[in-house]
């Protein structure tokens, strides 16, 4: 079967640097994906990684490994704002997104 | 620019009666359209997916349906409501034909079966 593991929820401080793993195990693979979901809303595109190595935007940052089946995202200087559910979705041999259950990740002051 | 529109924005039925979701894409012609549901605290659960007027693939059996009557419509529904069908409804569209799947998701549908 196909299967994403991402940590349930996280704690991070404010101001702080944070890493969500994501390890998959899919038929094929054609592209990571990482998307954050703020509670109630929509989720909202953050990344695309489909060759290894590290792709960074800003503040986030993620990062791929293929021969391991492992993904992190990387967020930096943490704000009250990146509260919010990091969902991972792996792109498989028919082109069709497996999603993740998400990782809520909970920023204190 | 592109933009997808979903209705209602929340919901809330009696078991046992119908439902009709629906969404629309403005913007661009010809888009893979998708129903997922999220469970509280849960990930995204494809439901339906359409390459084209007409064409729709089942993901999982359950007593829901989609049609997509029109290239930019994309319609959800149900002849009788469970109480498992509470979630939290979003349509996506992505761009047909390209390997790069990104998906862009509507606001979403709340609906709680009572």
């Amino acid at each position: 079967g196909q299967n994403i593991d991402q940590p349930t929820e996280m704690t991070a401080t404010e101001g702080a640097i944070v890493q969500i793993n994501c390890t998959y195990q899919t038929s094929g693979f054609n592209g990571l994906f990482w998307y954050q979901q703020h509670a109630g809303e929509a989720p909202t595109f953050l990344s695309y990684n489909v060759l290894d190595g590290l792709e960074e935007k800003g503040r986030f940052s993620s990062f791929l490994s293929r021969s391991k089946g492992y993904s992190y995202l990387l967020l930096k200087e943490l704000q009250m704002k990146d509260s919010a559910s990091y969902l991972c979705a792996v792109l498989d041999s028919n082109y069709q997104l497996i999603w993740g259950a998400g990782t809520k990740l909970i920023i204190k002051p | 620019s592109q933009t997808i529109h979903q209705w209602p924005a929340t919901l809330v039925q009696p078991v046992g009666s119908p439902l009709s979701l629906e969404c629309t894409v403005e913007g661009t012609s010809n888009p893979n359209l998708y129903w997922y549901r999220q469970a509280a605290g849960r990930g995204l659960q494809l439901l339906f997916y359409s390459v084209g007027i007409g064409q729709i693939s089942s993901e999982v059996p359950q007593n829901l349906s989609a049609s997509r009557p029109q290239d930019r419509q994309f319609i959800l529904s149900s002849k009788k409501l469970l109480l498992s069908d509470s979630g939290f409804y979003l349509c996506a569209w992505s761009v047909t034909g390209v390997e790069y799947n990104e998906q862009f998701f509507g606001p979403g549908t709340r609906l709680t079966v009572l």
